[in-house]
């Protein structure tokens, strides 16, 4: 069965750079989400579109934007990189209010 | 405010050990749904299962199986029969049904299986 893919898989940036990830949801899934996860730590809720419009917020910083396309892809766009800005990048897929299913991960290093 | 407690951080066992990962959860709304997720070495995060605040049923896949208990606000998951390759991160995730579904997520457990 076809998963949510992620590209790329790992990302090196610099300080105040500007990166950006891609996300492919599952076809005919209507809802992608993308959290990020320290190191250690949980995964944290960004952002979410709903049918290509954004439907719920978390604590994304504002140097962060994102936005799904016509084809279903999403993109989340990060701009001046901060150190603390290194961790693992998730996209997620799902059919309404339902489970959820993860990419395998961008992970960012910021130096 | 919605909240998820993985009170265990670490757990260790020995193979073919029986282990249970506790999950207590918070929220005010009456419609929402539990999940588990695995996240083994390699960083996927693997779903595992899913409950809505109205099936209270345990339900028992393989060596899994989970406990829900409304009364104490708990979504326990044990394994039996622990195996080396269960070795992972366990994250217990609750979302609201009116939130878009967002999930908020607890501490993890980290589970390691010694042969």
């Amino acid at each position: 069965a076809a998963g949510v893919i992620q590209s790329p898989r790992h990302l090196i940036k610099e300080k105040r750079e500007t990166a950006t990830l891609k996300c492919y949801p599952i076809p005919r899934h209507d809802t992608v989400y993308w959290y990020q996860q320290g190191p250690g730590q949980d995964p944290q809720f960004l952002i979410s579109f709903y049918e290509k419009m954004q439907s719920d917020k978390g604590s994304i910083p504002d140097r962060f934007s994102a936005q799904q396309f016509s084809d279903y892809h999403s993109e989340l766009n990060m701009s001046s990189l901060e150190l603390g800005d290194s961790a693992l990048y998730f996209c997620a897929s799902s059919l309404m209010v339902a489970e959820q299913y993860f990419g395998p991960g961008t992970r960012l290093t910021v130096t | 405010a919605q909240k998820v407690t993985q009170a265990q951080t670490e757990i260790s066992v020995v193979e073919k050990e029986d282990v249970t990962l506790d999950c207590v959860y918070e929220t005010r709304d009456t419609t929402y749904y539990l999940f588990w997720y695995k996240q083994p070495p390699s960083g996927e995060l693997v779903f595992l299962i899913r409950r809505n605040s109205f099936d209270e049923q345990n339900e028992i896949s393989g060596r899994y199986s989970w406990n829900f208990q409304k009364s104490t606000s708990s979504f326990n998951f044990t394994i039996t029969a622990s195996q080396v390759v269960d070795s992972a991160v366990y994250f217990c995730a609750l979302t609201q049904y009116n939130q878009g579904g967002k999930l908020i997520f607890g501490q993890g457990t980290e589970l390691s299986v010694k042969p």
